[in-house]
């Protein structure tokens, strides 16, 4: 099975950064991801990593440790819209996403 | 980018009603598709994994009969949640990724919300 431990809650100012870190046992590993969801919605992708290093996408970047079992993901210059919960994914060998609990960023003015 | 499409948006009905959800891959075909349940403030739980042409392969604890799934094109899952009850409400969201192109993410529908009275 797949065990991933995220951080529950976190709280930032409008324009800072966040870091959101995720741990993971797994007994297969195809990948990690993280997605976004705001409530009430379904979740949309952010981001994608399968070997170590650091992924960048605009304000959002994603490090990957597999020999760690560790991912991050990094959120700059904060924006209000920013606030959701942001879920770390792990890929198992069949593709299969098992979640994280989440984590609920609230960004305060 | 790839899009998937999931009806309807939110359901209520009376218990004992059988409910159907669908999940269409909208311009990639996909010969897998996951069906997942989100309790509120909880994470997405994976119920079971729909596959083109077979049966679906269901997660521990979650009933085969009262989760019917059926797969039949490269582009439509449905999910049928027989003889709903109370219990049953909840957050219900599929995802599909192109069987073409390895280490591509998982898309998710809009997801159903699911309320029985």
């Amino acid at each position: 099975g797949q065990n991933i431990d995220q951080p529950t809650e976190m709280t930032a100012t409008e324009g800072a950064i966040v870091q959101i870190n995720c741990t993971y046992q797994t007994s297969g590993f195809n990948g990690l991801f993280w997605y976004q969801q705001h409530a009430g919605e379904a979740p949309t992708f952010l981001s994608y990593n399968v070997l170590d290093g650091l992924e960048e996408k605009g304000r959002f970047s994603s490090f990957l440790s597999r020999s760690k079992g560790y991912s991050y993901l990094l959120l700059k210059e904060l924006q209000m819209k920013d606030s959701a919960s942001y879920l770390c994914a792990v890929s198992d060998g069949d593709y299969k996403l098992s979640f994280g609990a989440g984590t609920t960023v609230t960004v305060r003015a | 980018g790839a899009v998937v499409s999931q009806h309807p948006s939110r359901v209520i009905c009376k218990s004992g009603t059988s409910v159907k959800i669908e999940c269409r891959s909208l311009d990639f075909q996909a010969t897998t598709m996951f069906w997942y349940r989100q309790f509120p403030k909880k994470s997405l739980m994976l119920m079971a994994t729909s596959n083109e042409g077979s049966k679906a392969t269901y997660e521990q604890g979650v009933e085969k009969d009262k989760f019917l799934i059926n797969h039949a094109s490269l582009t439509l899952s449905t999910l049928t949640v027989t003889s709903a009850h109370p219990e049953d409400s909840s957050f219900y969201i599929c995802s599909a990724r192109d069987f073409r192109a390895d280490n591509q993410p998982q898309h998710f529908g809009d997801g159903t919300r699911l309320s029985i009275l």
